[in-house]
């Protein structure tokens, strides 16, 4: 299985800054990287596919990036609404596997 | 746009069978693989399995030898049986929509199932 990692675990931050997470492969899969958000009680959200193309209708402050085993998503400019946990998956083979998450926080 | 909504009981038995819907609402089941994930209390997702609108399924090893996943599409929905469960199986379970390159563009809200005697 391909074990997917994530750094940091959580972080706190201000509404206007800019946020990095971090999420890395055991091995390549290439650019076949996808990144969720997830609140509370609510059906987790598609926000990039394929490492760095924006899921329709989310805003454009959400961007991926990187290939083989290290991505990035960043937030430009943290919003209220973004405070909630973000993880990303691999699909570049099965067993799909998921990263831990990174909690973002309202610091 | 395609909604997904998780159904079934919140509380089995050890050993018994856990069975789940994922009723599709606002678009069809074809053409498309459908994914089963769960989360167990403060634990990661971890990827059940699919089956994509043919019939064809691919289950986690991990998981193979217990696990069902169909689909009905005259009803528009998709099932999971998960056989001789333990507390282990106690989580959120998801259902998912996925494409062709299997990125999940659509979740449901989960369902919580528990498993206690």
């Amino acid at each position: 299985d391909i074990q997917m990692t994530q750094s940091p675990s959580s972080l706190s931050a201000s509404v206007g800054d800019r946020v990095a997470i971090t999420c890395r492969a055991s091995q390549s899969i290439s650019t076949y990287l996808n990144w969720y958000q997830h609140k509370p009680g609510k059906a987790p959200k598609l926000l990039i596919y394929a490492a760095s193309s924006l899921q329709s209708g989310v805003p454009s402050r959400f961007s991926g990036s990187g290939s083989g085993t290290d991505f990035t998503l960043t937030i430009s400019s943290l919003q209220p609404e973004d405070f909630a946990a973000y993880f990303c998956q691999q699909s570049y083979s099965t067993p799909f596997t998921f990263g831990p998450g990174t909690t973002v926080d309202i610091k | 746009q395609v909604q997904l909504q998780e159904s079934g009981p919140g509380l089995v038995k050890p050993s018994e069978t856990l069975s789940l819907t994922c009723s599709v609402s606002g678009g069809s089941i074809s053409s498309y693989y459908w994914s089963w994930i769960r989360q167990p209390p403060g634990k990661g997702l971890e990827w059940i399995g699919y089956i994509y609108s043919s019939g064809t399924t691919n289950y986690n090893p991990s998981l193979k030898s217990r696990v069902t996943i169909s689909v009905d599409t005259s009803k528009n929905q998709v099932s999971l049986k998960v056989s001789s469960v333990t507390a282990a199986d106690t989580a959120v379970y998801y259902c998912a929509k996925a494409g062709d390159y299997y990125y999940m563009d659509v979740w449901g809200k989960g369902t919580t199932v528990t498993v206690s005697s």
